[in-house]
């Protein structure tokens, strides 16, 4: 069965740096999705990308965060001057559309943590 | 505001038992709402929505707009039923908006 699949599965990184997280999304879907959860909250919706441009993304997705899909089949989240609170798990996910009955399916996330 | 609240932060039920989740949803259109499980370290999945009015190992959930509420039950608790449960509500665009998730635990 095809699946999304995310790496790395965990990355530390130095407040200041900057991160590529990286999801190869089902081959025939064309909504993409990044969410966050950071430990012990909510899972929360970062972004969703479709023909080559953001279509929604939410408050959180702020200046320091962009996401690309740079050849045709990886979709990244860059952050750019990573902040202790970045620290979270990163899931990719993608859907064949966006509408009724159309399932979004998950990777299996990027635990992302800045020291 | 477009908000999914599930009042659990953990339920923990004997096998055998009956179990209900609650979800309660704020949604001004008309919502369309999903049962995702997370088994221990495996990915989120989708485990049913309410428009396919399926029941998926054994679970159900009815919408009530009345009381806007998307319950998850299942009759008979299984060991294996022992997961992360997220409510989620989807905006029509695509976007999941998820609540603050119950973990099921069921005892032997």
């Amino acid at each position: 069965e095809p699946e999304v699949t995310q790496t790395p599965s965990h990355q530390v990184t130095q407040m200041g740096q900057e991160v590529i997280l990286r999801c190869v999304p089902i081959s025939n879907h064309l909504y993409f999705y990044w969410y966050r959860q950071i430990l012990g909250q909510k899972v929360e919706f970062l972004v969703s990308f479709y023909n080559n441009e953001i279509s929604e993304k939410s408050e959180i997705f702020d200046d320091q965060f962009s996401v690309e899909r740079p050849d045709g089949s990886n979709f990244t989240l860059k952050i750019r001057s990573t902040k202790l609170e970045d620290s979270a798990m990163y899931f990719c996910a993608s859907s064949e559309s966006p509408g009724r009955e159309r399932e979004a399916f998950f990777g299996q996330g990027t635990r992302l943590t800045v020291v | 505001a477009q908000r999914v609240t599930q009042p659990e932060k953990l339920l923990s039920v004997f096998k055998g038992a009956p179990v209900e989740l609650k979800c309660n949803y704020s949604y001004s259109g008309s919502p369309e709402l999903f049962w995702y499980v997370q088994y221990s370290r495996q990915r989120l999945q989708l485990l049913l929505r309410h428009i396919s009015r399926e029941s998926i190992k054994g679970f159900t959930a009815d919408l009530n707009k009345g009381e806007t509420s998307f319950h998850l039950k299942k009759p008979f608790a299984q060991e294996e039923d022992s997961a992360m449960y997220y409510c989620a509500l989807n905006n029509q665009g695509g976007k999941l908006i998820f609540g603050q998730g119950t973990e099921l635990s069921v005892k032997p």
